[in-house]
């Protein structure tokens, strides 16, 4: 089975700070992706970036990296200089690749961020 | 359009009451999500179709959701006898997914949020 935890509620960054939400995972899969959306106040789902079990790098987008730790299984998203429009719920995402699984993707809690000006 | 369209965008019915959601996913996407998400929660899945494949329904929170997909394109959810625990906004996705490219992001249309009274 596939779980994912994302164990912070809510956080609060400064503007221009960079912020890290936390991302834990299990899975038996030989191989997954992980994937990070936000979901701002309006309430669309905007992909943010993926990141592959086997992938050598840690996968980067602009401001958002992804910290990938497999031997922890973790997938922390990173936001570098924290804007006001960052503001918003964040989800961490999973599709495993194993024969068991369907490809079905599943979400986190969520986290909820808050840039302070 | 373009992108993945849901309707309705609001439904408001009552309790016992049965509804239908439809989701039109962006042509050409072999992929279909369908997930529930409850005010400030995360994303429950549903249900989830890929091409031909049966659809994998283990997210079904009980035998009165059921859906189905259409010619591969048109999906409709469905909920019998409606009960106040239902209401929540219903998130569909669809992506590009084929075992070949297993990193398909998910693109979501703005949701159908349900009511029941």
């Amino acid at each position: 089975a596939q779980k994912i935890t994302q164990t912070q509620p809510g956080m609060f960054v400064q503007e221009k700070e960079a912020v890290t939400l936390d991302c834990t995972y299990d899975t038996s899969d030989p191989s997954y992706g992980l994937f990070w959306y936000k979901q701002p106040s309006s309430g669309e789902m905007i992909f943010l970036i993926y990141q592959g079990s086997y992938d050598q790098q840690n996968a980067t987008e602009g401001r958002y990296s992804l910290n990938f730790q497999k031997a922890r299984k973790s997938a922390n998203l990173v936001i570098s200089a924290s804007q006001l429009g960052d503001s918003a719920m964040y989800f961490c995402a999973m599709r495993g690749h194993g024969s068991s699984n369907t490809g079905k993707l599943i979400f986190g809690q969520g986290t909820t961020l808050q840039v302070k000006p | 359009g373009a992108g993945v369209s849901q309707s309705p965008s609001n439904k408001v019915t009552e309790k016992g009451k049965d509804v239908e959601l439809r989701c039109d996913p962006i042509s050409g996407h072999t992929a279909l999500y369908w997930y529930r998400q409850s005010l400030g929660q995360g994303l429950e899945f549903l249900i989830y179709f890929q091409g031909n494949s049966a659809p994998d329904k283990s997210g079904l929170p009980s035998d009165r959701f059921s859906a189905e997909r259409t010619g591969g394109s048109v999906s409709t959810l469905t909920i019998q006898r409606t009960q106040q625990e239902d209401s929540a906004v219903y998130l569909c996705a669809s992506s590009p997914l084929s075992t070949a490219s297993w990193a398909g992001e998910l693109f979501f249309g703005e949701g159908s949020r349900l009511t029941v009274l």
